[in-house]
């Protein structure tokens, strides 16, 4: 099945700078890469999602990148605020139709942002 | 729209005893999935169903787990025994088309098996 690795397991930044979470993922059928953000107590919340037939998507202070060659992608926070201070997920999605069964979301272990004031 | 629902939102039970989780997708959506959230584990997925049908299980730990969706808008997590290792925050998230198209969890239901 697919195995989504994710670094750091903690971040801390001062506001105002910019934070990169890195995620690899296994298999290569894999076509679609969420990132969730969860506040403590809360439910993932989906902040932006990237396919694989796409490098690159931005929205706003949130961008994230792909390399289905390396099997790679990440997400950059830039202007970080202190709102941003969460738990990050990444995840992969292997489709039906690929024959790997799950359509279901794989999701590294989280990455817990700090932004120091 | 009022997003997923979940119930109930904590749980305490004593080892041994049967536990019924809820959830209730957005309306329209397709596709339900259950997910499980410890420290240790992470999120992991243990059941997801598409058009009230279940598609992959292959997620659910052992025989004692088990989900039904008897309609397009309610679905059930059982666990029965329960086990004190069980204890962990249950999310119920839905989607309209597969995954690709964003999955929305609801607000989790806290189990804690004593």
């Amino acid at each position: 099945g697919e195995n989504v690795e994710q670094h750091p397991s903690t971040l801390s930044v001062q506001e105002g700078d910019s934070a990169v979470i890195k995620c690899t993922y296994s298999d290569s059928a894999s076509n679609y890469f969420p990132w969730y953000k969860q506040e403590l107590g809360k439910r993932p919340q989906l902040i932006i999602d990237i396919r694989s037939n796409v490098g690159e998507k931005k929205d706003q202070r949130i961008a994230v990148t792909l390399n289905k060659t390396a099997k790679h992608f990440s997400l950059h926070i830039t202007e970080t605020q202190p709102e941003d201070s969460a738990v990050y997920f990444c995840a992969a999605s292997i489709p039906l139709w690929s024959g790997g069964g799950a359509d279901g979301l794989t999701f590294g272990k989280g990455t817990h942002l700090i932004i120091q004031p | 729209d009022a997003g997923v629902i979940q119930s109930p939102r904590h749980e305490v039970t004593e080892m041994g005893q049967e536990v019924t989780l809820r959830c209730k997708p957005i309306s329209g959506h397709d596709y339900l999935f259950w997910y499980r959230q410890t420290m240790m584990r992470g999120l992991e997925l243990l059941i997801y169903f598409n058009n009230n049908v279940p598609i992959d299980d292959s997620g659910m730990p052992e025989d004692r787990f088990s989900a039904k969706m008897p309609n397009a808008s309610f679905s059930t997590l059982k666990i029965q025994p329960s086990e004190p290792r069980d204890s962990a925050v249950y999310f119920c998230a839905s989607s309209l088309g597969q995954a690709s198209k964003g999955q929305y969890f609801g607000p989790g239901t806290r189990l804690t098996v004593t």
